[in-house]
């Protein structure tokens, strides 16, 4: 199985400054034409949400603030300037090949 | 409008069975490959498993974790997805959600709310 290890575990973040979430993959997760890795934003009883499809596609509706981007094996989740409302726990995800695994997340707090 | 709405949860004994649902609406299901994905109290989020859709025969995956435990089906007249969980253990305690998943392959886009399932004596 593909291990996807995220980093920081958790990190505090100023409001308006950037925050930059890692997630490494034990193999590449990546064709010359796409990245198969997902980055989802989740906030305490709520269902994940998708920001960012195929590392660096930013979903429909999602604030440009949130940006994605790598390849291969390590994938990067940015947001800036951070919001209040971005308190959360972020995920990543790959569908490479099965099983599917995510990340162990990273909690963003807002300072 | 896209919905997902699970049911089914509850608390059942160690070794015991639950069959969970997932009532959908707003797309056309056939279409679709569902996911099943569960994260306990405070931890990750974990897939278990999906079912394909129509143009690659209802076919079924599973993690390790849940193979041979777990089934996928779905009531394609009905829009309904299920997870029968049998032989439960305490560590099968999570809060579980359906997703819409795709054959491109491209993330869980459409969530449900979540059931959540306890198992304990």
């Amino acid at each position: 199985d593909i291990v996807l290890t995220q980093s920081p575990a958790s990190l505090a973040v100023s409001l308006g400054q950037r925050a930059t979430i890692s997630c490494r993959a034990s193999q590449s997760v990546s064709t010359s034409s796409y990245s198969y890795m997902h980055w989802y934003q989740q906030k305490p009883g709520q269902p994940p949400k998708l920001l960012i499809k195929y590392a660096s596609n930013l979903e429909s509706g999602v604030p440009a603030r949130f940006s994605g981007s790598g390849s291969g094996t390590d994938f990067t989740l940015n947001i800036h300037p951070v919001e209040e409302e971005d308190t959360a726990t972020y995920y990543c995800q790959h569908s490479w090949e099965i099983p599917w695994t995510f990340g162990g997340g990273t909690k963003l707090e807002i300072k | 409008e896209v919905k997902l709405v699970e049911s089914g949860g509850g608390l059942v004994q160690p070794g015991g069975s639950l069959r969970l649902s997932c009532a959908t609406s707003g797309f056309t299901f056939t279409d679709y490959y569902m996911s099943w994905v569960r994260q306990p109290p405070g931890k990750a989020l974990e897939w278990l498993g999906f079912i394909r859709n129509k143009a690659n025969g209802y076919t079924t995956e599973y993690s390790a974790s849940v193979k041979g435990r777990f089934t996928i089906s779905r009531d394609n007249s009905q829009s309904i997805l299920y997870l029968q969980m049998n032989t439960l253990r305490a560590e099968d305690s999570a809060t579980y959600y359906c997703a819409r998943d795709g054959a491109l392959r491209e993330g869980f886009a459409y969530w449900g709310q979540g059931t959540l399932v306890t198992v304990s004596a």
